[in-house]
């Protein structure tokens, strides 16, 4: 059963502590990609990834870190840098990066106690 | 600056009728334009994809137009079921085809009523 998921469904960070999304694949994706979507707002891009042991920040990484050690995996930390991080997250895959459609994982949630 | 607007923001339409969503943009230079589908709380799926040379394209009771002259894409649903109710976002991306230079827009809301 090929697919991209996210876990866990919920997710609830404490003030000041880190967190770490996780994002698996077993699709054979090249690239990776990590979205951030509040109410009102399209999907911003956070990170994303053309290849393993490489990655780029997109137009939001401040207090986002992230790792891509193996093809199938893309684990978004939240730091607690990230002083605004309630919202959804976002991780889609696709073959190659560059015009190719992209595939998302059903999204983190992410809320602050 | 580039931007993709959609309109309208939300619609509401009986199950069974058709319906017109919109989205203009200004990305410059284009290279394709994608149709999502996002089901409250889900991550999007695609819909359809046009490059500069398509006109339309269409996917079941799902039908995309485009025109790279006036910079407009329009998805027209047919026969609208109670499934279809979600969010529709239209993406647009550069001519370099980078995936960081993918356009969101901030999608239509429809609910489609029994």
């Amino acid at each position: 059963d090929g697919g991209i998921t996210q876990s866990p469904k919920y997710l609830f960070r404490k003030e000041g502590q880190n967190v770490t999304l996780s994002c698996e694949q077993n699709l054979n994706h090249d690239a990776m990609y990590w979205y951030r979507q509040d109410p009102g707002q399209g999907l911003r891009l956070i990170y994303y990834s053309q290849i393993v042991n490489d990655f780029q920040k997109g137009d939001i990484a401040e207090g986002y870190s992230v790792s891509r050690e193996k093809k199938e995996s893309f684990p978004l930390t939240v730091t607690s840098a990230q002083k605004n991080p309630t919202a959804f997250y976002l991780c889609a895959s696709s073959f190659l990066a560059g015009a190719e459609t992209q595939y998302f994982g059903p999204g983190t949630r992410l809320l602050v106690l | 600056k580039n931007q993709v607007e959609q309109s309208p923001q939300s619609l509401i339409i009986l199950e069974g009728k058709n319906c017109t969503l919109q989205c203009n943009y200004t990305v410059s230079p284009f290279s394709n334009l994608r149709w999502y589908k996002q089901d409250t709380g889900r991550g999007p799926v695609s819909l359809t994809i046009m490059t500069f040379s398509e006109n339309t394209k269409s996917n079941g009771r799902y039908t995309a137009t485009l025109d790279a002259d006036t910079k407009q894409s329009s998805l027209h649903i047919t026969a609208s079921q109670l499934s279809d109710s979600a969010s529709y976002i239209c993406v647009v991306s550069d001519f370099s085809g980078n995936n960081r230079k993918l356009i969101w827009g901030l999608g239509t809301s429809l609910a489609v009523n029994p």
